[in-house]
């Protein structure tokens, strides 16, 4: 069965630092890999997804994530994070033959001080 | 375009009471999914509608809920009887296609069970 893990359960950081959220999957099929971000209070919106193709996607907000399909990982980065990026990203997967459903992992706060 | 609009945004019930959560997807998207999210974790998926269609409901409690998304309106999660464990935020989220196509998540619906 497919699992997702997000290794930091919380990640501080300093304004202007670069940041890696790590996500980890497991599945034994094809997955489509996505990156959501939550503000307090709010849904979900989407930083980015991989479908297939390059394995380096760029996103909104100066997000990027690479799909490494050996080590089975979808890290997210961004070189230089600012206050507003505070909020809780979630790392997800989709299996193709699955009709789209999202299996989430545990989500990583990431908290961005001055 | 109007995003996902999810209501109530807060309800509270007693124990033993129905909860009845509404989706209104986003205009001509014909796919619904619904997710809950348990205090400290992320996302559980729930079910998957398509317009009169169950199509998954793999990740639905046996007893107490359901969901239905009729061709006219907005699309029901209903929990019967309510119990304390019920109590959590339940976000929907609306894709045209499914499949890999992105979902809009609404805001939510935060149920607290007394």
């Amino acid at each position: 069965a497919q699992s997702v893990t997000q290794l930091d359960s919380q990640v501080p950081v300093f304004e202007e630092a670069p940041v890696e959220l790590r996500c980890n999957y497991s599945s034994s099929v094809s997955v489509y890999l996505f990156w959501y971000v939550q503000y307090p209070n709010q849904g979900l919106q989407l930083l980015l997804k991989y479908l297939s193709g390059s394995t380096l996607v760029k996103g909104i907000n100066g997000f990027e994530a690479e799909f490494n399909k050996s080590q089975t990982s979808f890290h997210l980065r961004k070189p230089s994070v600012h206050i507003s990026d505070t909020a809780e990203y979630f790392c997800a997967v989709s299996e193709a033959n699955q009709g789209g459903k999202l299996i989430f992992g545990q989500g990583t706060e990431l908290s961005v001080k001055p | 375009n109007a995003g996902v609009m999810q209501n109530p945004r807060h309800l509270v019930r007693r124990r033993g009471q129905e909860a009845r959560l509404r989706c209104s997807p986003m205009k001509g998207h014909s796919h619904v999914y619904w997710y809950r999210q348990l205090p400290e974790e992320g996302l559980k998926f729930m079910v998957y509608l398509q317009k009169e269609n169950i199509i998954d409901e793999s990740g639905m409690p046996k007893e107490r809920f359901s969901a239905e998304f009729p061709k006219e309106g907005p699309s029901i999660l209903r929990i019967q009887q309510v119990v304390r464990g019920d109590s959590a935020a339940y976000f929907c989220a609306s894709s045209p296609q499914g499949l890999t196509d992105t979902q809009y998540f609404g805001p939510g619906t935060r149920l607290t069970v007394l």
